[in-house]
């Protein structure tokens, strides 16, 4: 399959605890893109990449959340101290360069449920 | 904030009929997106329009845009029982800021066979 994954599926964790998410673009996509959807929503833009440089932050992403891409190739994100207010599923997508093509390719996302 | 605004919020009709979903936006825009998603499962893409572009067909797709009224439809020809799903528009802005799709609430389609 050469399709965005993401991992885990699924998450439950208590209020407080840390969580880490990870993102593996599709090949040769180097832009990479982090969203975050509730229930009844549509989804909300946090981050993206251009290769390993973090180049937008939503104000959405508060300090709690943070998001790498080391290599220009997987991405992780975390977030800290985890509150009930964070559970949503958590989405990544991936595209080409921006000025060569626009559409972005979604992975099949992270649920996130805190207790 | 979302932008897109999407009508109706909900849809349902009988199996072979069409479905028309209508979309509308605040700022300028690059391009328009349509995306589908199943029942707890991540986004897929259907068709892009770019600003300049009125009209777009892909199989049993038709798109349209009006800049000028900042709005968008999304027509859904011969409705299949697969076709259930909610459906989303996102924008793509012109202009600086974050590269991000803005994403509406999406129209929750539900097709009766």
């Amino acid at each position: 399959d050469t399709g965005v994954s993401q991992n885990p599926r699924h998450k439950i964790t208590k209020r407080g605890q840390n969580v880490t998410f990870r993102c593996d673009p599709i090949s040769e996509h180097n832009r990479l893109y982090w969203y975050r959807q509730t229930l009844g929503q549509g989804p909300e833009f946090l981050t993206y990449f251009q290769n390993e440089a973090q180049l937008e932050k939503s104000r959405l992403l508060s300090d709690r959340f943070s998001a790498e891409r080391p290599k220009g190739s997987f991405s992780t994100l975390e977030i800290q101290r985890t509150e009930q207010g964070d559970s949503a599923m958590y989405l990544c997508a991936s595209s080409v360069d921006y000025k060569v093509q626009e559409t972005q390719y979604f992975g099949p996302g992270t649920r996130l449920l805190v207790l | 904030s979302q932008q897109g605004e999407e009508d109706p919020q909900a849809l349902s009709i009988q199996e072979g009929e069409n479905a028309t979903m209508n979309c509308s936006y605040k700022t300028s825009i690059n391009n328009l997106q349509w995306y589908r998603q199943n029942s707890g499962r991540g986004l897929v893409h259907l068709i892009l329009i770019r600003s300049n572009e009125r009209e777009k067909h892909s199989g049993r797709l038709r798109v349209t845009l009006d800049t000028s009224k900042k709005s968008s439809s999304l027509l859904i020809t011969a409705s299949r029982a697969a076709d259930t799903a909610s459906y989303f528009c996102a924008t793509g802005y012109s202009g600086g800021g974050a590269d991000g799709l803005t994403f509406g609430k999406g129209t929750h389609l539900i097709i009766q066979p």
